[in-house]
């Protein structure tokens, strides 16, 4: 079984600059998430996806962060504009109903 | 208010040493669920194991065993002979039912370093 896929797996860019990630989740898994792992911590969840919906955006920073979930199965993360304090590495996350979510190997993003 | 406490930051062991990884969490859940990641240097989460509040006992596999105690809010994980493959940084999180969402509440993670 194919695991969650993310790309690119490495990306630097200046502030104010924008970016995307793309993630592909597992196969059949309807919750997909989205979390921020800032060096030296735990990952952040940003935004939850049960099928297309949101079901957790809370701490989604809306000004700048925005996500889609199309057709219920990729999900593209977007920053716009990057600040310096988005460095970290961004995980993607899918799960069945069962709460036990298998993750991506993340995207390394650097704001200079 | 949730939240899950690593209070090791840091723990270096010889090969062949047992470890002990230390994890309390705080909910005001009555059920919950308690995980163990680990993240290699690869950067990918590797899923260890779940638990639901409502099953506190031990269990093992291979090398590794967790201990879960309500009466302390603790999910212990132990490594048995430690390898260099252990190596990694651990960890512990929580997700409580009652919210609409099924999300993680992570710790900060303990890194383990197991030198030959």
């Amino acid at each position: 079984e194919a695991g969650v896929a993310q790309s690119p797996r490495y990306k630097i860019i200046e502030k104010r600059q924008s970016v995307a990630f793309w993630c592909n989740p597992i196969s059949g898994h309807a919750t997909l998430y989205w979390y921020q792992q800032i060096l030296g911590q735990g990952p952040k969840l940003l935004i939850q996806f049960q099928n297309n919906g949101v079901v957790d955006d809370s701490q989604l920073p809306k000004d700048r962060f925005s996500a889609e979930r199309l057709k219920g199965v990729d999900s593209t993360l977007k920053i716009q504009p990057a600040k310096l304090e988005d460095s970290a590495v961004y995980l993607c996350a899918s799960s069945q109903p069962i709460p036990e979510a298998f993750f991506g190997q993340g995207t390394r993003l650097t704001v200079v | 208010a949730q939240k899950v406490t690593q209070a090791q930051t840091e723990i270096s062991v010889v090969e062949k040493e047992d470890v002990t990884l230390d994890c309390v969490y705080e909910t005001r859940d009555t059920t919950y669920y308690l995980f163990w990641y680990k993240q290699p240097p690869s950067g990918e989460l590797v899923f260890l194991i779940r638990r639901n509040s409502f099953d506190e006992q031990n269990e093992i596999s291979g090398r590794y065993s967790w201990n879960f105690q309500k009466s302390t809010s603790s999910f212990n994980f132990t490594i048995t002979a430690s390898q260099v493959v252990d190596s990694a940084v651990y960890f512990c999180a929580l997700s409580e039912e009652s919210y609409n969402t099924d999300k993680l509440i992570f710790g900060t993670g303990t890194r383990l370093q197991v030198f030959p």
